[in-house]
This record gives structure tokens, C-alpha cells and sequence, in this order.
């Protein structure tokens, strides 16, 4: 497996439930990033965070609430969410956020999610 | 206008052949660009990085950056059918105090490749 771990692989939930989507990562890095991505759109970027401190919302909806309770650990709580937020949702972290030349994102496998 | 703009192909080739993937970007901030390979059902993992213009070689993959053009590529030499994959240009460029980004990247929405043999 890969050093940017995440589960579940597959998530099927309705619009009523409440799940979360969790990732790890072994490579001691510092900085840890939540990205989404739909069918025919670029990836986007929804949160980072920088040694567990929020750095970064894109104006993201508040039916995704991320925690990173330490450099290692990122999830992604989600309740009441919409169908059009079906997606691949992707984690990523580098050695830091920042950075004077720019970032070298690792990514996991991401969690496929489906809102019915 | 996208920031980014890639065209998604599908590109068709034989195995073989040499592939240019390319990005245009309307952004003149941009400084670092990258290219990420994504296989089916996998995450994107990076292939090339570099940031400044000019061509960066490595093995049978080149970048290529031209800035005055705001147009990147990538070149596939020898193409295998384990090249078969959507890959992503990416780019991002200093923001914040001290010249800092913050994992900011700004993706093309990928160009879909298969090698057949």
C-alpha cells in the first residue's frame, strides 16, 4: 500500500446518514490536504491543514467538517449530504504546507462516494 | 476561462509512440508545475516537477515549460501499454508572507491515454 492510506475504499450513503472518511499517512509528513474529484472536472481543493491547524478552506459547505486530530491523521465527516457531491474524495499530504517552492503532493487511493 | 486548460481525449496510440500531453494556463503567478499520472481507481501520483522554463528529462518522460507561452508538456518516448492512464498537469506559485504556497495546486482536468499494443 501506499504511504497515504484511506478508508473506506467504497461508500454508498443516503442523503439522511451521517459517515466519515478517514486517511493516514506514514511518510511524517506535516501537512495534510483533502481534495475532490468529479467526473470530467479538475481536482479541487477543499481544506488544509498544516500541523493539525486549519490553513485552508475553499469555501467548502458545512455538510463536510474535516478534523486532524495530529499530522498523521485526517478525516472527513459528512451528514446531509446532496447527490452532486458524489465523487472520488482524495487525500494528500506533503512534508509541509508551506513551502517557498511549491508542493509535492502524495496521494491516497481515495474513497469513491456515492450520495443516493 | 479556465486557469487551466487540458484537453481531456481521449488519446489513442500505438505502442511505441512518442506522446505530447500539453496544458495552457492563463496565470502568469504560476511557477512550479507538475505532471501526476492516475491510474484507474488509484490516487495521482507525481511524475515530473519543475519550475523553471526549459526541458527536464527523466528516463523516458520530458517536461517541458515555456513561461512566455504559458504552455507546459509532457513527452512520452517509447510508449508501453503500462503508460495507459488520465494524467494531470498541475501548477502553483507563491502566495502568502514569505513566498510560501499552501499545497494550493491548480489542476487541468486530465488527458485520458491508452497505449495499445
Amino acid at each position: 500500500e501506499t504511504g497515504v492510506t484511506q478508508t473506506p475504499r467504497h461508500l454508498v450513503m443516503g442523503m439522511t446518514n451521517k459517515k466519515s472518511l478517514k486517511c493516514e499517512q506514514h511518510l511524517g509528513h506535516n501537512a495534510m490536504y483533502w481534495y475532490k474529484q468529479s467526473a470530467k472536472k479538475p481536482l479541487e481543493l477543499m481544506f488544509v491543514y498544516n500541523f493539525k491547524e486549519q490553513t485552508e478552506n475553499n469555501s467548502v459547505p458545512s455538510r463536510f467538517s474535516p478534523e486532524c486530530p495530529n499530522s498523521s491523521h485526517l478525516f472527513l465527516h459528512l451528514h446531509t449530504l446532496q447527490p452532486e457531491d458524489s465523487a472520488l474524495y482524495l487525500c494528500a499530504s506533503s512534508r509541509r504546507a508551506r513551502q517557498a517552492r511549491g508542493e509535492k503532493l502524495f496521494f491516497g487511493s481515495g474513497t469513491q462516494l456515492s450520495v443516493l | 476561462q479556465k486557469e487551466v486548460e487540458q484537453d481531456p481525449g481521449p488519446l489513442s496510440v500505438p505502442e511505441g509512440a512518442i506522446v505530447s500531453l500539453n496544458c495552457t494556463y492563463s496565470n502568469s503567478a504560476f511557477q512550479y508545475f507538475m505532471w501526476y499520472r492516475q491510474y484507474s481507481r488509484k490516487g495521482p501520483e507525481l511524475l515530473m516537477y519543475t519550475y523553471s522554463s526549459g526541458n527536464k528529462e527523466d528516463g523516458r518522460f520530458t517536461a517541458q515549460v515555456d513561461k512566455s507561452s504559458k504552455y507546459i508538456s509532457l513527452f512520452i518516448r517509447d510508449s508501453q501499454p503500462s503508460d495507459s492512464a488520465t494524467y494531470l498537469c498541475a501548477m502553483n506559485f507563491r502566495s502568502g508572507a514569505g513566498g510560501t504556497s499552501y499545497g494550493k495546486l491548480t489542476f487541468g482536468q486530465g488527458t485520458i491515454l491508452t497505449v495499445h499494443p
